[in-house]
């Protein structure tokens, strides 16, 4: 079944501590990103990868980090994560072009 | 100014209504835009997809584009109870792997 596999589904952790979501699609899409998605915001893009090593930074890239060293996978990383990056963050790919994209089901983190 | 604006509701409905959803957008340069539908717990799923002016059927949806006015509509005849869902407008200018969303408008269709 083609899909969009994100862990953790749910993520509580501290201020500062060191994170990592993981994301991989099984339809050898070249193009990934990683939104967050906050109440009366909408979906906004943090970062995204055309293809293998080649990533840009999004609308909201502050915070993050991300690295696409295989095609099937694109991990965010937060590296001292703050409370206002508590949110909800989906990881989403794409073929060539302006393919849809395919989301995954999300993760939910909240930073205390 | 948001690229792309939509009214996030919530718009509630009864059962077998005519649903008008409507987004608005900024840059001239948008070609491609979608419609996706998320439910709760859920990730967006892609709904409905146009490239320029025009319209698109596809079953019970039907989406709109209105370039002149930088208008996107989607319409969901015979609503049903199962549509209930937040629906998301997004819009992207080429291959720039930039796609830009509107703020999803919550639907409840109640029976």
């Amino acid at each position: 079944e083609a899909q969009v596999t994100q862990n953790p589904r749910y993520l509580i952790t501290v201020t500062g501590k060191k994170l990592t979501v993981t994301c991989s699609q099984n339809m050898n899409h070249e193009y990934m990103s990683w939104y967050r998605q906050d109440p009366g915001l909408g979906l906004r893009q943090i970062y995204y990868s055309m293809n293998v090593e080649v990533t840009d930074k999004g609308d909201v890239p502050e915070g993050y980090k991300v690295s696409r060293k295989e095609k099937r996978n694109f991990p965010l990383i937060l590296e001292s994560p703050s409370p206002n990056q508590t949110s909800l963050y989906f990881c989403a790919s794409g073929g060539a072009g302006n393919s849809p994209l395919h989301f995954g089901n999300g993760t939910r983190l909240t930073v205390t | 100014q948001k690229e792309v604006e939509q009214d996030p509701g919530p718009l509630s409905v009864p059962e077998g209504a005519i649903v008008s959803l409507n987004c608005t957008y900024s840059n001239s340069a948008f070609q491609y835009f979608m419609w996706y539908r998320q439910y709760s717990r859920k990730g967006p799923e892609l709904l409905m997809y146009t490239y320029s002016s025009g319209n698109k059927e596809d079953g019970r949806f039907t989406a709109q584009v209105d370039k002149s006015s930088k208008y996107i509509s989607l319409f969901i005849r015979d609503s049903q109870p199962s549509d209930s869902a937040t629906y998301l407008c997004a819009a992207c200018s080429g291959n720039t792997g930039k796609l830009i969303f509107g703020q999803g408008t919550t639907l409840q269709v109640k029976p």
